[in-house]
């Protein structure tokens, strides 16, 4: 699976709009890009993924570059329980597999 | 559906005891894993299975075995606990396919003494 780059860390102001940055520069054609958050040390939850089209849910938006060497989720209005590490995974669609995580990005929203 | 249910929540061992983590989902996922996060870092997998009866080792699988005997249940083996095993272990599960996320159980935190 291709390697992920994130901030360690980010702030957002409560009721703007958090756009968390992913660097993948080396995806493959067949490598979908997955979102992942962890609340306070809950269980890890799914937020998103897309191979190379911008995706949008009831959660947040995805925006993937046309090279597809990052991509950016957005939260569109940040709320203080968005409190937390998200993470953002590149890998492919294919049975044997399993998630591999990274580090994350820690993202602080504030009143 | 209850999701993703592991057992117990907390559990206290001391080392070189055995004691099996047990996690159940039933939502006929095929596919189901094993993480462990110690305190500050992220999530590492220990070990997964694609369906009943295969499973395979992760990125630190040493110390623990797992089985598949049914599609719901995936239990996680500790064979001798050492004090390095405190961490939280999630579970987590999800169907074939291109279109799902993974769901996550809530955790076992598990301090070895």
């Amino acid at each position: 699976d291709a390697k992920t780059t994130q901030p360690p860390s980010m702030d957002c102001a409560e009721g703007r709009a958090a756009n968390l940055p992913c660097n993948h520069s080396t995806i493959s054609g067949n490598e979908y890009v997955y979102w992942y958050r962890q609340i306070h040390s809950q269980g890890p939850q799914y937020i998103i993924h897309g191979l190379k089209n911008n995706e949008t849910n009831e959660m947040a938006s995805l925006i993937i570059t046309e090279d597809r060497k990052s991509s950016t989720l957005i939260l569109p209005h940040a709320t203080l329980r968005d409190t937390a590490v998200y993470y953002c995974i590149v890998r492919v669609e294919q049975a044997g597999t399993a998630l591999i995580f990274g580090k994350g990005t820690t993202l602080s929203v504030s009143s | 559906n209850a999701g993703v249910t592991q057992t117990p929540k907390f559990q206290v061992l001391k080392t070189g005891q055995s004691m099996t983590l047990q996690c159940a989902q039933d939502m006929n996922h095929e596919y189901m894993s094993w993480y462990r996060q110690d305190p500050g870092m992220g999530l590492r997998l220990i070990h997964y299975s694609v369906g009943a009866g295969i499973t395979d080792q992760g990125e630190v699988p040493n110390g623990y075995n797992v089985s598949r005997s049914t599609t719901e249940d995936f239990p996680l083996r500790l064979l001798s606990a050492a004090p390095s095993q405190t961490s939280v272990y999630f579970c987590a599960s999800r169907p074939p396919g291109r279109t799902y996320g993974y769901t996550f159980g809530s955790g076992t935190r598990l301090t070895v003494v």
